[in-house]
């Protein structure tokens, strides 16, 4: 088993451009989440896909991101334009399903910085 | 609004000085309770669920316990290889699997 993939892994931008990451989930696992870890706020739920729908994306901080789920197998988190306070680890997750167990397992994460 | 809170902040033992860490929680309602290690640059990594209280769950050194308010991770004669940042985090029942954590304990362990 391959594991949650992420890229990229490290990203260095300038303010304003446009940022994407890129999540691969654990085949069969119908649940991924995105998660954002700081320094002063830890990890903090991003948005929640189940079976491909945003079920929770209250945790989006504003209107610049924007995260896509188009098929079982692929999710995007978009950030534009990018700002300095947008630096952070950004985690995807997954796991399989309520029925199947409650475990959710982790990418190696993205990390971010916006110069 | 669930909560996780997990002290101390930073903890620092000698190799073989045994020690708890703790996790204190507000939840409507637990599904579940995890305990995930996380080293420096990479994603959590998965210990522990408990689900309810008196469950316990051992690995190697590591022992997880909890109550209706908290849980401990109990570590029995630490070695180097055990630093890392501990994080706990609650599931809630209810429809939405989603994990609220803690800001995570972060252990060394000195030879």
């Amino acid at each position: 088993d391959a594991g949650v993939i992420q890229s990229p892994r490290h990203e260095v931008t300038e303010m304003g451009q446009e940022v994407t990451l890129r999540c691969k989930p654990i085949s069969g696992h119908n649940s991924l989440f995105w998660y954002r870890q700081t320094m002063m706020r830890g990890l903090e739920l991003l948005i929640y896909f189940n079976n491909n729908v945003p079920i929770d994306d209250s945790g989006m901080p504003e209107d610049r991101f924007s995260a896509k789920m188009p098929n079982a197998s692929f999710s995007t988190l978009k950030i534009q334009p990018s700002e300095p306070r947008d630096s952070a680890v950004y985690f995807c997750a997954t796991h399989r399903g309520r029925s199947s167990g409650n475990t959710i397992y982790f990418g190696e994460g993205s990390w971010l910085t916006v110069v | 609004e669930d909560q996780v809170t997990q002290s101390p902040e930073a903890l620092r033992l000698q190799e073989g000085e045994s020690s708890s860490l703790n996790c204190s929680y507000t939840v409507s309602g637990l599904r579940g309770l995890f305990w995930y290690r996380q080293d420096p640059g990479k994603g959590p990594e998965f210990l522990f669920t408990l689900y309810s209280a008196g469950e316990e769950k051992e690995k190697e050194r590591l022992k997880a316990t909890l109550t209706k308010k908290e849980s401990f991770l109990h570590i029995t004669a630490p070695k180097p290889e055990d630093s890392a940042t501990y994080l706990c985090a609650v599931q809630a029942t209810g429809a939405n699997s989603k994990l609220t954590f803690g800001k995570g304990i972060t252990l060394s362990v000195r030879p």
